[in-house]
């Protein structure tokens, strides 16, 4: 069984600071990873992905990626009010059509960024 | 802006009805849709992966005789919830991958939310 895992949270950081988001997979075959912000009620928005081990930075968020300890990682610098929501760290997985193209998704870790 | 559209955003039904939620992408082709459940606080769990022109194919635990998808189009998908039950309440997501990105990158519906009374 494939797995994603993420601390729940919730995690609570000040405006300004920087917030770490952490997640582990099980599969060491997995290729791509995902990150995606969800407000409460709505669907998920990607907000970076990550191929290659190493960081990958766009604007106030960079990705982590470290295959050998499969870990990934989201940094959220200068965090906002605005950023208060769950994120979701995804894998691409292979589900019953073994396309490898299906999304395996952790639970989640609620960001709450006071002001 | 969008690029895949969900309806309805959402329904309330009686136990024991049936519901149809369509998936669109709305301007680009997906021979392949998947379909999302999440249960509150919970992630969101893969139901399955409609296919253009073929049987979708289920995930270990949903019941393909309940849940009825239709991949009718190279642009639409339907869910359909048979004789839907209180259980069955979630929100139901569905997503494409676009071409033109990488394989397994998908845009996402903006969900149903389904309540059974």
């Amino acid at each position: 069984q494939k797995e994603v895992e993420q601390n729940s949270g919730p995690l609570s950081v000040p405006e300004g600071a920087i917030a770490s988001l952490n997640c582990t997979y099980s599969d060491r075959g997995s290729q791509s990873f995902f990150w995606y912000r969800q407000y409460s009620g709505k669907s998920p928005e990607l907000i970076m992905f990550i191929y290659s081990n190493g960081d990958k930075e766009d604007g106030r968020f960079t990705a982590q990626l470290n295959k050998a300890s499969q870990y990934v990682s989201l940094l959220i610098r200068d965090s906002q009010p605005s950023d208060s929501a769950t994120y979701l760290c995804a894998v691409n997985g292979y589900g019953a059509n073994q396309a490898g193209t299906a999304l395996i998704f952790g639970k989640g870790t609620t960001l709450s960024v006071s002001s | 802006g969008a690029v895949v559209s969900q309806h309805p955003s959402r329904v309330i039904c009686k136990s024991g009805t049936s519901v149809k939620i369509e998936c669109r992408s709305l301007d680009f082709q997906a021979t392949t849709m998947f379909w999302y459940r999440q249960f509150p606080k919970q992630s969101l769990m893969l139901m399955a992966t409609s296919n253009e022109g073929s049987k979708a194919t289920y995930e270990q635990g949903v019941e393909k005789d309940k849940f009825l998808i239709n991949h009718a189009s190279l642009t639409l998908s339907t869910l359909t919830v048979t004789s839907a039950h209180p259980e069955d309440s979630s929100f139901y997501i569905c997503s494409a991958p676009r071409r033109g990105l990488a394989s397994d990158e998908q845009y996402f519906g903006p969900g149903t939310r389904l309540t059974v009374t």
